[in-house]
């Protein structure tokens, strides 16, 4: 079965500083991995994804994500956190599903960036 | 690009009421999905459709609820009767069928309150 697991419901850091949000997963296959992001009273919105090649995904806002097939992970990072990042983050895996594609969410991370 | 649109965005019903929710998907887009978020259990699926056909519906709650897709343009989620833990934020997403690279475009959500 797939899963997804964010091992922390909140990350807090100061802006400037580098931010990172975890997600490990499981998944039978090669793994589409995505991160998502929202903001209160908004739906998700793509922020990157995986699929193949390059370990380093870069993404909208200066987000990248670094996949690591060894430890199944599929970390979000920032160089410098700007307060306006502050927001709930998701990590998704999507896998084949008899006659279509499920993806699956993890809990939710909320990241909390203090000025 | 109008994006997914989700009506009402508020519901506040009274349990035992007949609750809709509507949503109309990117064009062009041929798989849709319908999700409910609560702070309790996440971000959970309970149906998606590929070309107005449900493909997997196991993740809807009990039979109270029900979804349908009549077209490509319009997917409708019911609730009857509600009850009060029904109360969630609801989004529809849509995305590109057979494409597991494809990522989810949300809407706003419909933010339901059963009382």
């Amino acid at each position: 079965a797939q899963s997804v697991a964010q091992p922390e419901d909140q990350v807090n850091v100061a802006e400037g500083n580098p931010l990172t949000v975890k997600c490990t997963y499981s998944v039978s296959g090669n793994p589409y991995l995505f991160w998502y992001v929202q903001y209160p009273n908004r739906g998700l919105q793509f922020l990157l994804k995986y699929i193949t090649g390059d370990n380093l995904v870069k993404g909208s806002y200066g987000f990248e994500a670094e996949f690591n097939k060894s430890q199944t992970s599929f970390h979000l990072k920032k160089p410098s956190a700007l307060v306006s990042d502050s927001a709930l983050y998701f990590c998704a895996v999507r896998a084949a599903n008899t006659g279509g594609f499920k993806t699956i969410f993890g809990a939710g991370t909320r990241l909390f960036v203090k000025a | 690009d109008a994006g997914v649109i989700q009506s009402p965005r508020h519901e506040v019903t009274e349990m035992g009421q007949e609750v809709t929710l509507r949503c109309k998907p990117i064009s062009g887009h041929n798989s849709l999905f319908w999700y409910r978020q609560t702070m309790m259990r996440g971000l959970e699926l309970l149906i998606y459709f590929n070309n107005n056909v449900p493909i997997d519906d196991s993740g809807m709650p009990e039979d109270r609820f029900s979804a349908k897709m009549p077209n490509a343009s319009f997917s409708t989620l019911k609730i009857q009767p509600s009850e009060p833990r029904d109360s969630a934020v609801y989004f529809c997403a849509s995305t590109e069928q057979g494409f597991l690279n494809s990522p989810l475009h949300f809407g706003n959500g419909t933010r339901l309150t059963v009382t």
